[in-house]
């Protein structure tokens, strides 16, 4: 049982390039979610997915995209990335009902030049 | 839409001092609220959470926190601190019947020896 599991840890891009950051769980929670993480910010929302099929904007989507591709799998893209985009990306998965609190992915570290 | 305040960036606290960090929140309905931690270039682990019921929810590692309704807050308490409680501390919350789970920014606790 490895929980949530995030690709890649580290990854470096130049402004303009584009990559996918790969989420997965193994606890058959039907929501999933993407954050970043900034000094001085907190945890911010960029998109979160209640259900297999559905995706929602959270506080911060623009520049991002995302992808539920199936149960266990969540996706998030940046097609075109910009130095402002470099942060911590954590994903996260939940349940519902009497256990709502969410599992993190160790996240992955982003730098953009 | 629903929010989370930390007020206090950091907290410090001597070694075997009670400690409480302070969380408000907003919601349109009834709120799921957590809290969770995080140690350096660690991913967040659940603390504990309120659902319904008792006020007073008790989590891990001897943590607790109480939901008051009428001052919309979820305060951290633990009744003697200890040096590797030293960490960064996030309070959630959810709106029941929403997916969404908005954090606030942190609060950094330092447990002096």
């Amino acid at each position: 049982n490895a929980g949530v599991t995030q690709t890649p840890k580290f990854q470096v891009l130049k402004t303009g390039q584009s990559m996918t950051l790969q989420c997965a769980q193994d606890m058959n929670h039907n929501s999933m979610y993407w954050y970043r993480q900034d000094p001085g910010m907190g945890l911010r929302l960029i998109y979160y997915s209640a259900s297999e099929g559905t995706t929602d904007k959270g506080e911060v989507p623009n520049g991002y995209n995302v992808s539920r591709l199936n149960k266990r799998e969540f996706s998030l893209r940046l097609e075109s990335a910009a130095p402002s985009q470099t942060s911590v990306y954590f994903c996260a998965s939940s349940g519902r009902q009497l256990a709502p609190e969410q599992y993190f992915g160790p996240g992955t570290r982003l730098t953009v030049t | 839409a629903q929010s989370v305040a930390q007020p206090e960036d950091q907290v410090n606290v001597a070694e075997g001092n009670p400690l409480t960090v302070k969380c408000t929140y907003s919601v349109s309905g009834n709120p799921y609220l957590f809290w969770y931690v995080q140690y350096p270039n660690r991913g967040l682990q659940f603390l504990l959470k309120y659902i319904t019921g008792d006020n007073l929810v008790k989590g891990s590692y001897g943590f607790e926190a109480e939901f008051n309704k009428s001052q919309t807050s979820f305060h951290l308490k633990k009744p003697s601190a200890l040096v590797s409680d030293s960490a960064l501390y996030f309070c959630a919350v959810r709106d029941i019947g929403d997916d969404k789970i908005i954090f606030g920014k942190g609060t950094r606790l330092h447990i002096l020896p």
